[in-house]
């Protein structure tokens, strides 16, 4: 198994551009999470997602962020306009026993 | 304040000692899971924890929660390089799948 993979690794934006970060998780897996690292706030839960349907979006930080899980293998974050406070690492998390045991690599962002 | 506090902040010891994480949660846990994490990389999940007392090991990594389910320690038995990273602590408060972190310990093994 591929464990979960996002993409890109790493993105440089300017301000004001459309960022769109892509997760596939392990298949089979019926819960999706999407995490945010910054050294200020550590690690911050943005979104999750069950069966494909949005639980608990209550910490994507404004209207600027829009999460999408069109099927069970695929998943969007999208930040537009971004801006540089958006800097950070996203994680793609999945599971499919409420046990969060795999996260993705990880998306490196800078918006300059 | 924060709701789940981790100490140190940072830790560096001499290859072959003994060390402790420690991570304290302001509410009672459902359960409380540790990660480690290498620069550039993703999380790797370690060990989860949801009965007060229990005690898990893997190698030479143990992990504690105590009785009152408030705090949890991770004890690394005759360090190695192979453990520097940052170690981080995720609390389950119950009730949904969500998971608070810490904001991490970052280790470093002097060989």
């Amino acid at each position: 198994d591929a464990g979960v993979i996002q993409s890109p690794r790493h993105e440089v934006t300017e301000m004001g551009q459309e960022v769109t970060l892509r997760c596939k998780p392990i298949s089979g897996h019926d819960y999706l999470f999407w995490y945010r690292q910054t050294m200020m706030r550590g690690l911050e839960l943005l979104i999750y997602f069950n069966n494909n349907v949005p639980i608990d979006d209550s910490g994507m930080p404004e209207d600027r962020f829009s999460a999408k899980m069109p099927n069970a293998s695929f998943s969007t974050l999208k930040i537009q306009p971004s801006e540089p406070r958006d800097s950070a690492v996203y994680f793609c998390a999945s599971t499919q026993n409420r046990v969060l045991r795999f996260f993705g690599p990880g998306t490196r962002l800078t918006v300059l | 304040s924060q709701e789940l506090e981790q100490s140190p902040q940072s830790l560096i010891v001499q290859e072959g000692k003994n060390l402790t994480i420690n991570c304290t949660s302001s509410k009672t846990l459902y359960g409380l899971y540790w990660y480690k994490q290498k620069y550039g990389e993703g999380l790797i999940f370690l060990m989860m924890l949801q009965k007060g007392g229990e005690e898990k090991s893997h190698e030479k990594i143990t992990a504690k929660l105590d009785e009152k389910k408030q705090q949890s320690s991770l004890h690394i038995t005759a360090s190695q390089p192979s453990h520097a990273g940052i170690y981080l602590c995720g609390a389950d408060y119950g009730g949904s799948e969500k998971l608070v972190f810490g904001k991490g310990t970052k280790l470093t093994v002097n060989p």
